[in-house]
């Protein structure tokens, strides 16, 4: 099966960059999804790496490592509004569903 | 707005009794995912529909089921509820049926088992 690893918590400055890691096993790989969830609302899709390397979004950036079964979600000028949680996800074996990582809650304070 | 809708928002029943949960997929999407997300289980996919079949299924109890009807809407069907049935419920869509694809979610229904 599958299982991801991400820090329950960090917290961060208003204003600051903030990198959220995730580790992975799969026995098979399609790609690392991040999504982001404030509470009581739905997660959104931010951004997926099916190559190695770093994808460019705005504020935000995501990178992958498939060699080290190891991505992360770069948040640049953080903002109160970023504060929530954040999800990195896998397909299951063929490509089927999302296996979502326990998540990282992100705290911006000033 | 991801342009999924699901109904009913708020649910509030009884253990033992039965509840369906409906999702309408963004227009032009042909997959459907359900997930549950709990406090302590985090985001746990149940099902997964595409063009009305079966696609995949994850950790979903006996006690549910799904079905996805020629509209492509969805429901989900939980019976025998119990406590620990409380959870919050999404339904996701997507264009197709590979994960690699961007899933868009529902705003959830919350259910409460009393």
């Amino acid at each position: 099966g599958q299982s991801l690893e991400q820090p329950s918590e960090v917290t961060a400055v208003e204003g600051a960059i903030v990198q959220i890691n995730c580790t992975y096993q799969t026995s098979g790989f399609y790609g690392l999804s991040w999504y982001q969830q404030h509470d009581g609302g739905a997660p959104t899709f931010l951004s997926y790496n099916g190559l190695d390397g770093l994808e460019e979004t705005g504020r935000f950036s995501s990178f992958l490592s498939r060699s080290d079964s190891y991505g992360y979600l770069l948040l640049q000028e953080l903002q109160m509004k970023d504060s929530a949680s954040y999800f990195c996800a896998v397909p299951n074996s063929g490509n089927t569903p999302l296996v979502f990582g326990k998540g990282t809650r992100l705290s911006v304070i000033a | 707005d991801s342009g999924v809708t699901q109904t009913p928002k708020h649910l509030i029943t009884a253990t033992g009794q039965r509840v369906t949960l409906r999702c309408s997929p963004r227009s032009g999407d042909l997959s459907v995912y359900w997930y549950q997300q709990s406090l302590d289980q985090g985001l746990q996919f149940l099902i997964q529909y595409y063009n009305g079949e079966e696609r995949a299924k994850g950790n979903i109890l006996e006690r549910f089921s799904a079905q996805q009807f020629p509209d492509l809407h969805s429901e989900l069907n939980l019976s025998s509820l119990e406590l620990g049935d409380s959870a919050l419920y999404f339904c996701a869509s997507s264009l197709r049926g590979t994960s690699s694809s961007e899933q868009f979610f529902g705003p959830g229904t919350r259910l409460t088992v009393l």
